[in-house]
């Protein structure tokens, strides 16, 4: 089966700093990846599928990219309203079907 | 505007069974998959389940497989989820989704509802 690992499990960022977030599939899936953000309290939001493309109403300091089994997630200047957890997820048909990442806890430094 | 509301969440006793249903309106229901998305708490997300816009084909994951069943009545815009057998690890906020990419399966979440609790304890 295949998995979904993202590194770090949570970070801390100042405000305006660039972040990066990882996520390793155990087998190739293409680019079929998805980024979510959970802000505390709230329900997720898509933000990014198909690897890199931003859905709509996305801020574009939002940015994904990578294929295959390695994927990024990354805020180009980091501010106040991105403190949320973020998941990414699979969505092709190999075993075990729809996977999230165990996600990525940000917070303000 | 699109909207999903969840209902059906309740304290179940483990063994116990339980139906949750999702509203939905603001789209074509049918032209939707729609996906059961749960989250533990404290803990991250997990996919239950999915149906495909006519209902033909569902999916679950391995946890729920066997005792769980979707399903859908696209003449009221609602999708189900009948869950049995359940067991304390069943504990969780569930979420109804939209399948972002339409009809069929496997595709990433683009509206979710605001989910509905269930809590399996004696």
């Amino acid at each position: 089966d295949v998995q979904l690992t993202q590194s770090p499990s949570s970070l801390s960022a100042s405000i305006g700093d660039r972040v990066t977030i990882t996520c390793r599939a155990s087998q190739n899936i293409g680019n079929y990846l998805a980024w979510y953000q959970q802000k505390p309290g709230k329900v997720p939001s898509l933000l990014i599928y198909v690897a890199s493309t931003l859905h709509s109403g996305v801020p574009s300091r939002f940015s994904g990219s990578g294929s295959g089994t390695v994927f990024t997630l990354t805020i180009s200047s980091l501010q106040p309203e991105d403190v949320a957890t973020y998941y990414c997820q699979k969505f092709d048909s190999a075993p075990p079907g729809i996977t999230f990442g165990q996600g990525t806890r940000l917070d303000l430094k | 505007e699109v909207q999903l509301v969840e209902s059906g969440g309740d304290l179940v006793q483990p063994g116990g069974s339980l139906r949750l249903s999702c509203g939905a309106s603001g789209f074509t229901f049918n032209e939707y998959a729609m996906t059961w998305v749960r989250q533990a708490p404290g803990k991250g997300l997990e996919w239950v389940s999915g149906i495909t816009g006519s209902g033909g084909s569902t999916y679950y994951a391995d946890s729920v497989r066997g005792r769980f069943t979707v399903s859908r009545d696209n003449s009221k815009s609602t999708v189900f989820l009948q869950m049995n057998s359940l067991r304390a690890e069943d504990t969780a906020l569930y979420y109804c989704a939209r399948d972002y990419f339409g009809p069929g399966s496997y595709s990433p979440f683009d509206y979710w509802g605001q989910g509905t609790l269930v809590t399996v304890s004696s």
